[in-house]
């Protein structure tokens, strides 16, 4: 059962457009939500969080928008670079004192075009 | 600062051999824990501690086991490996272990069982 999901494995951007990251969740206990970027051959590395109390947090380039109604978040990234160019991983917990007990989706790999 | 470090980088075991991966981290964090990441899949967590001495199961447990006598260290066993076994695995840590922490990632171990 997965209660994480990123349905798209794979986006490809141009650059200096926006990407949009999808990310859908079955549990409504989960009361916070992060994004991780992953580069091959190393671990993942934090990105952004969201709280479930608030629909929108921004950071730089990077926003993370919650629909709590939907169950979904989605990730903004804006202007995207080539840098950009990982796979992000979206995750939740269900328990604000045991953030580390993450539910991760499946990863969606994103590819910015010079 | 080298944060999270994981040895060995590759592994190819046979099946029913056994084998520890090691975890070290310098930052002084009480929370540490192991995901495993199959492809195509999110990160799933198999073992997690609060502290020295403290350690308990997380969503994929079996067939595996840990022990956390210092706070720096984390080693994950392995018995009587699988072809199931096969996989990414991250070693993780974290300050205080609330959902709004980020996890620092240690840059994986990956293993094979033939």
């Amino acid at each position: 059962d997965q209660q994480v999901k990123q349905n798209s494995p794979s986006l490809s951007v141009q650059e200096g457009r926006i990407s949009i990251l999808n990310c859908d969740y079955t549990n409504s206990m989960f009361d916070y939500f992060l994004w991780y970027k992953k580069y091959p051959a190393e671990g993942p590395t934090f990105l952004i969080s969201i709280s479930s109390i608030k629909d929108k947090n921004e950071d730089g380039r990077f926003t993370v928008f919650l629909n709590k109604s939907a169950k979904h978040l989605s990730l903004h990234i804006v202007p995207s670079q080539p840098g950009d160019s990982a796979v992000y991983f979206c995750a939740a917990t269900e328990n604000y004192n045991q953030g580390g007990k993450l539910i991760f989706g499946q990863g969606t790999e994103l590819s910015v075009k010079p | 600062n080298a944060g999270v470090t994981q040895t060995p980088k590759f592994r190819i075991l046979k099946i029913g051999q056994s084998m520890t991966l090691q975890c070290a981290q310098d930052m002084n964090h009480n929370y540490m824990y192991w995901y495993r990441q199959d492809p195509g899949m999110g990160l799933k967590l198999i073992y997690y501690s609060v502290g020295a001495g403290i350690t308990d199961k997380g969503e994929v447990p079996n067939g595996y086991n840990v022990s956390r006598s210092t706070t720096e260290d984390f080693p994950l066993r392995l018995e009587l490996a699988a072809p199931s076994q096969t996989s990414v695995y991250f070693c993780a840590s974290s300050d205080t272990g609330t959902g709004s922490e980020k996890l620092f990632f240690g840059s994986g171990t990956q293993l094979s069982v033939l």
